[in-house]
């Protein structure tokens, strides 16, 4: 079972420098989301989606595009890299409802990106 | 607002020894969610248990706990005669009836000594 695969798992940017995650998922889920994990913060929300075509801003959006073109994948964009964005990044899925209805979110593996 | 704090950075034990972790939220909701995750060294974020806001009933799964306490906003955790696998960061997380987000605490370091 794949469930929520992330690719790359790690990357090295130069200040300035874009790149886009990749997350993909295969359990037919309608919600997908984007943390950042930093040391001792825990987990925050980056961007969200309730569906395909759609998106929303969580709690630390600010230097980060979304896309969601597809119902399996979740593309997270950094636009211009800075020091700052250097954390794990995680996707994640969960089925039909928000976590406050008690679905279960389940996450990918984590992208180690580091900006220099 | 909400909020979970994990006031434990790091605990170390010798194997078999248990271990609770403390985990306390605050919200103002009275339908809310509670979840432990459990991340290891590998980096994955696996689903431990979930737990609502009405079901204060305590609950085991192998050498795992969890003490639900409405009265003190707490909801721990326990891991009974640790194994050194047992050896990751284990995070404690709130949602609340109408969010979209799960809001972390910020992890508690659990180290398993041979």
């Amino acid at each position: 079972n794949a469930g929520v695969t992330q690719t790359p798992k790690f990357r090295v940017l130069k200040t300035g420098q874009s790149m886009t995650l990749l997350c993909a998922q295969d359990m037919n889920h309608e919600y997908m989301y984007w943390y950042r994990q930093d040391p001792g913060m825990g987990l925050r929300l980056i961007h969200y989606s309730v569906g395909e075509g759609t998106t929303a801003k969580g709690e630390v959006p600010d230097g980060y595009n979304v896309s969601r073109l597809k119902k399996q994948n979740f593309l997270l964009g950094l636009e211009s890299a800075a020091p700052s964005q250097t954390s794990v990044y995680f996707c994640a899925s969960s089925s039909s409802d928000r976590p406050g209805k008690g679905n279960t979110i389940y996450f990918g593996e984590g992208s180690w990106l580091t900006v220099v | 607002a909400q909020k979970v704090t994990q006031a434990q950075t790091e605990i170390s034990v010798v194997e078999k020894e248990d271990v609770t972790l403390d985990c306390v939220y605050e919200t103002r909701d009275t339908t809310y969610y509670l979840f432990w995750y459990k991340q290891p060294p590998s980096g994955e974020l696996v689903f431990l248990i979930r737990r609502n806001s009405f079901d204060e009933q305590n609950e085991i799964s192998g050498r795992y706990s969890w003490n639900f306490q409405k009265s003190t906003s707490s909801f721990n955790f326990t891991i009974t005669a640790s194994q050194v696998v047992d050896s990751a960061v284990y995070f404690c997380a709130l949602s609340e009836a109408n969010d979209y987000k799960l809001s972390f605490g910020a992890g508690t370091t659990v180290t398993v000594r041979a």
